[in-house]
């Protein structure tokens, strides 16, 4: 199957500040994206998610930015908090028969300091 | 309203035991899916099920893993004969329909000594 990657293992950001999360994607052909996110003992938690035929989708706090171009998704996360401390996952749909299978990488873990 | 539920929680285990982790979907949720997360790793799909049939079981790493839906709710996964290469979180996953957004548990946590 396809790989869906993330520019940066580990971020840490200042409580208050914006974050940004980068992933990169290979399926030139997926349609479909979504952001997960995951924090410590529990199951990934749905944030956001963008078609193919979006370039931005604002949430509350979260907004989502897609490069067709590049191949390429970011989470922006507006004024930081401590509940925001998780791994991030993007997955990636591709269009055909499976894609119901969500694929995650090893995600970006969030750090977020007080 | 209440989200997917499973259980146990955490579950030990000595190789060579069998184990059945438990999934109660979201009500009215068609689709159920099991995935397999390994510490530091991402997901890796297992088996999905539409209603009490599972189309897809690509994603089951060996005969000794087995799911099974009942009444279009509740579903459990068993692994016989554990292996120590089988610990993991199993998270299932459920959604109105196939390929809809899916909704996590909190997963089952398996060690097996």
């Amino acid at each position: 199957g396809e790989s869906v990657g993330l520019h940066l293992p580990t971020l840490s950001v200042q409580e208050g500040d914006n974050s940004i999360i980068n992933c990169a994607y290979s399926n030139s052909a997926s349609d479909y994206f979504i952001w997960y996110k995951q924090e410590s003992g529990k199951g990934p938690q749905f944030i956001i998610d963008i078609r193919s035929n979006m370039d931005k989708r604002q949430g509350q706090r979260v907004t989502v930015l897609l490069n067709k171009t590049v191949k390429h998704l970011s989470l922006q996360i507006a004024a930081t908090q401590p509940g925001d401390s998780a791994v991030y996952f993007c997955a990636e749909i591709p269009p055909g028969h499976n894609d119901y299978k969500l694929s995650f990488g090893a995600g970006t873990t969030v750090t977020v300091r007080a | 309203g209440a989200g997917v539920s499973q259980s146990p929680s955490n579950k030990v285990t000595e190789k060579g035991k069998d184990v059945e982790l438990r999934c109660d979907p979201i009500s009215g949720h068609t689709a159920l899916y099991w995935y397999r997360q390994s510490l530091g790793q991402g997901l890796e799909f297992l088996i999905y099920f539409q209603g009490n049939s599972a189309p897809d079981k690509s994603g089951l790493p060996s005969d000794r893993f087995s799911a099974e839906r009942t009444g279009g709710s509740v579903s459990t996964l068993t692994i016989q004969r554990t292996q120590q290469e089988d610990s993991a979180v199993y998270l299932c996953a459920s959604s109105r329909a196939i390929s809809e957004t899916q909704y996590f548990g909190p997963g089952t946590r398996l060690l097996v000594l």
